[in-house]
């Protein structure tokens, strides 16, 4: 496989539930993002790692933890979520810090389309 | 702060007609301009990019000028298709910083 993918790519759970969104890139690259986007608002910079250590956390409710074991994974795990977190959530990847950085292109997966009851 | 301005959607065109998506931008410094592609269904795509003043980016037939005198990145094509509809962001990076910050994002429908 080539690029960024993302499982599962429909996800309905109930609000008490636990689950768990994976990204995976096969680009070499050492920062990953994950974002959130929802209809009628702009896109959502969520958290970002560069070579595994967490750089940005945007005011991210706690019941979103993401977890980056190495720079070509990263998970997003969900618990006790709100209707209102229903969105898709977008996965992307890009050369990070050591490439002299505003260049930086940044390469998406496809999304996790999330539905919460 | 960083931030990107984008026209309001949707942009509604006819094939073959001419197409313009406004982009104006705030950042300190030398940023690098993007504009990325998301078609239905799928994440964004890097669609073009100018990374100095003056530098054109093109890629599909879709071109954006880099004019720092008037702070903007817009994108244009002469000739869109119905293949074309998808929602366009702009985005911008400052030297330093590998993290973009996106527009809104514009809707465009092409009708056959």
């Amino acid at each position: 496989e080539t690029g960024v993918t993302q499982t599962p790519r429909h996800l309905v759970m109930g609000m008490t539930n636990k689950k768990s969104l994976k990204c995976e890139q096969h680009l070499g690259h050492n920062a990953m993002y994950w974002y959130k986007q929802s209809a009628k608002k702009p896109l959502e910079l969520m958290f970002v790692y560069n070579f595994k250590e967490q750089t940005e956390n945007n005011s991210v409710p706690s019941r979103f933890s993401p977890e980056c074991p190495n720079s070509s994974h990263l998970f997003l795990h969900l618990h006790t979520l709100q209707p209102e977190d229903s969105a898709l959530y977008l996965c992307a990847s890009s050369q990070g810090s050591t490439s002299g950085g505003s260049t930086d292109t940044q390469y998406f997966g496809p999304g996790t389309r999330l539905t919460v009851l | 702060g960083n931030s990107v301005t984008q026209m309001e959607g949707p942009v509604t065109l006819s094939e073959e007609a001419f197409l313009t998506i406004n982009c104006t931008y705030t950042a300190t410094g030398y940023p690098s301009l993007f504009w990325y592609v998301q078609y239905p269904g799928e994440g964004l795509q890097l669609l073009l990019k100018a990374t100095k003043a003056d530098d054109k980016g093109s890629n599909k037939g879709f071109e954006a000028t880099y004019r720092k005198e008037t702070t903007s990145f817009h994108l244009e094509k002469g000739s869109v298709q119905v293949s074309d509809s998808a929602v366009y962001f702009c985005a911008l990076s400052n030297r330093g910083s590998y993290i973009p910050t996106f527009g809104r994002g514009t809707s465009l429908i092409v009708h056959p």
